[in-house]
């Protein structure tokens, strides 16, 4: 079964500074996709990044970066330039190439970003 | 674009009533949705997979006679409650990918948050 980890209940960043939230994930699979998602106080999902697995370079969206270690199963999201509304809980997030229907969430981590 | 919505966006209702939840995809076909629970400071629970023209798949542990979903059509999915009680109270999230190209993606409803006396 794959599994999803994110080892960082809360975190906490200062405005304008970077912030990196960390997430691992288990499986057996060779082809698949990562996302990171967004959740602010509004409770909507918002995506933030995604990751195709058969992709080697590194996603980015604007501010947002991740470092993707396909060998060591890690998918970290790094926030540049943080601003206050970046302060949300973010959901770390696998589904299989084959089976959309499968898709994990981590446990989710708070970001909080001070003035 | 993809915009998902959701109807009601909360709701109360009596212990034993039935609630009906809705989730359209706006500006897509979506001919899978799926439904979501999400209980505070938790992580999203994938409860069912609504699937237009068939029966829904259910995740192990979820009643299907207590979450009825009925997909009517390309972009409408139901969930309604049946005999709500009050372990049922929590936030229902619908999601959708898009028909046919960047099916990889989700797309999120806003949610409903349900609560149950």
């Amino acid at each position: 079964a794959q599994t999803v980890t994110q080892s960082q209940p809360e975190m906490s960043v200062q405005e304008a500074e970077t912030v990196t939230l960390s997430c691992t994930y288990d499986t057996s699979e060779s082809d698949y996709y990562l996302f990171w998602y967004k959740q602010p106080p509004s409770r909507q999902m918002i995506l933030v990044i995604r990751q195709e697995a058969y992709k080697q370079q590194n996603a980015t969206e604007n501010r947002f970066s991740v470092n993707f270690q396909k060998a060591a199963k890690s998918f970290s999201l790094k926030i540049s330039d943080s601003q206050l509304g970046d302060a949300a809980m973010y959901f770390c997030a696998y589904r299989p190439t084959y089976n959309n229907n499968d898709m994990r969430f981590g446990a989710g981590t708070r970001l909080t970003v001070k003035p | 674009g993809a915009v998902v919505s959701q109807h009601p966006s909360w709701v109360i209702c009596k212990s034993g009533t039935s609630v009906k939840i809705e989730c359209r995809s706006l500006d897509f076909q979506a001919t899978t949705m799926f439904w979501y629970r999400q209980f505070p400071k938790q992580s999203l629970m994938l409860m069912a997979t609504s699937n237009e023209g068939s029966k829904a798949t259910y995740e192990q542990g979820v009643e299907k006679d207590k979450f009825l979903i009925n997909h009517a059509s390309l972009t409408l999915s139901t969930l309604t409650v049946t005999s709500a009680h009050p372990e049922d109270s929590s936030f229902y999230i619908c999601s959708a990918p898009k028909a046919g190209i960047d099916q990889e993606t989700q797309y999120f409803g806003p949610g409903t948050r349900l609560l149950v006396l």
